[in-house]
């Protein structure tokens, strides 16, 4: 099974400052189709995830372009460029290459 | 739009038998892979069956034997059968869109006597 870890796991930063969440996999993400099926997720209390960014870098519909995903292989990182007050929750990275599909511990991002 | 609802979680006594359900909108769940993922109480998220669009399934190993996804592509609805409940089954149960793009809002089975 493919083993997911983020770091850190609780992040606090300033309002208008930058913030990054590191995700390594346990194995290459590569699918045999050539994708890389990691994406990034964020949670609020009581609320479903909500996807973000998928295939390591793209973002979803909807999402603004303060967030951005890159790395590759087993390396992947998620920036958020200017941190606003609505962007406080539980960031997960997931991966889909290869079941059981599985996600990262979660990394908690609050305000300073 | 895609709009997915799930139903079914509940309280239930450990051994018992419980079937979510989660009816879909917008799209065509035979067309997608659908899963259900779970969340224990203040805990992380796990993946614990998908449906591929082929029919094919899988399932995590902590609910293999036990739990079995479905669909009825007349109503459009994937269905989880749970069996031999345990303490540990307790979570919200989401029913998911093909790559996570899509979550429903979760229903809470609680698994105690």
């Amino acid at each position: 099974d493919i083993v997911m870890t983020q770091t850190p796991l609780s992040s606090p930063v300033t309002l208008g400052q930058p913030a990054s969440i590191s995700c390594r996999s346990s194995q290459s993400l590569v699918h045999s189709d050539g994708n890389t099926y990691l994406s990034w997720l964020k949670q609020r209390p009581g609320q479903p995830p909500r996807l973000l960014i998928h295939k390591i870098s793209n973002r979803f519909s909807g999402v603004p372009d303060r967030f951005s995903g890159s790395g590759a292989g087993t390396d992947f990182t998620l920036k958020i460029s200017r941190v606003e007050a609505e962007d406080v929750g539980v960031y997960y990275c997931m991966q889909t290459t290869q079941f059981p599909y599985s996600f990262g511990q979660g990394t908690k991002l609050e305000i300073k | 739009e895609v709009h997915l609802v799930e139903s079914g979680g509940g309280l239930i006594q450990p051994g018992g038998s419980l079937r979510l359900s989660c009816a879909a909108s917008g799209f065509t769940v035979s067309s997608n892979y659908m899963s259900w993922v779970r969340q224990a109480p203040g805990k992380g998220l796990e993946w614990v069956s998908v449906i591929y669009s082929g029919g094919s399934t899988d399932y995590g190993d902590s609910v293999k034997g036990r739990f079995t996804i479905s669909r009825d592509t007349s109503k459009n609805t994937v269905y989880l059968q749970m069996n031999s409940l345990r303490a540990e089954d307790t979570a919200v149960y989401y029913c998911v869109k093909t790559g996570g793009g899509y979550w429903g809002q979760g229903t809470l089975v609680t698994v105690s006597s």
